[in-house]
């Protein structure tokens, strides 16, 4: 089963709409999650983490995630998109059940913003 | 700089060949982590050491597949017989603590090397 799901492979919004991009993960065990960007051409980069303190989280670049554990999620917002925002958005785990302390990625949603 | 530093950021090859790909991390990050990204997918787990030791080799898809990391700094990740769908960006990271414990979890990426198998 996958322990990391993010829903919509694109998302294109507006300059200055909000920006909502989903992820839910799939564990017994409330784990550590994770958000990265990916620019063209360049490495990942974190965005924002939760690791089990405040359920909302506020990251770089005005980005924010909110941790819902009766939902299983992790959704990634932005009120206002910038046309810098157009990247790839990963959303990852740490599985705090299991013996594995790597992260486990989700497959990705690209964000375009339209001007 | 003094990011993670990832060589050669492009290699082709021909099927069956041998490859090496190499990773410097940040200096006096003691864990140090190595993930395929396919086109249009999320990066995959290879194997994860701990300085010198391989923590966790599980992600390796078979043992065409080996790294080493023999200094507890730089890393190499070899791959024998290449096939074409061994294909891919190969990402390498680096972190603080290893993640052992409960650790932040943040990671340093590298830029990646393209491998293309014809």
């Amino acid at each position: 089963a996958q322990s990391v799901t993010q829903l919509g492979s694109h998302v294109s919004v507006s300059e200055g709409a909000l920006v909502l991009l989903r992820c839910n993960y799939s564990s017994s065990v409330p784990p550590y999650l994770f958000w990265y960007v990916q620019y063209p051409n360049q490495g990942l980069q974190l965005l924002l983490k939760y690791t089990s303190a405040a359920t909302l989280v506020k990251g770089i670049n005005g980005f924010e995630a909110e941790f819902k554990k009766s939902e299983t999620s992790f959704h990634l917002t932005k009120p206002s998109a910038h046309m810098s925002d157009a990247a790839e958005y990963f959303c990852a785990v740490m599985l705090l059940d299991t013996g594995r302390r790597a992260l486990t990625f989700g497959s990705g949603t690209r964000l375009q913003v339209q001007p | 700089g003094a990011g993670v530093s990832q060589t050669p950021s492009n290699k082709v090859t021909e099927k069956g060949k041998y490859v090496e790909l190499r990773c410097d991390p940040i200096s006096g990050h003691t864990a140090l982590y190595w993930y395929r990204q396919s086109l249009g997918q999320g990066p995959e787990f290879l194997i994860y050491f701990q300085g010198t030791g391989a923590a966790d080799d599980s992600g390796l898809p078979n043992d065409r597949f080996f790294a080493v990391r023999p200094e507890g700094s730089v890393s190499t990740l070899k791959i024998q017989r290449t096939e074409r769908g061994d294909s891919a960006v190969y990402l390498c990271a680096s972190s603080t603590n290893g993640l052992a414990g409960v650790g932040t979890g943040e990671l340093f990426f590298g830029e990646g090397s393209r491998l293309t198998v014809l």
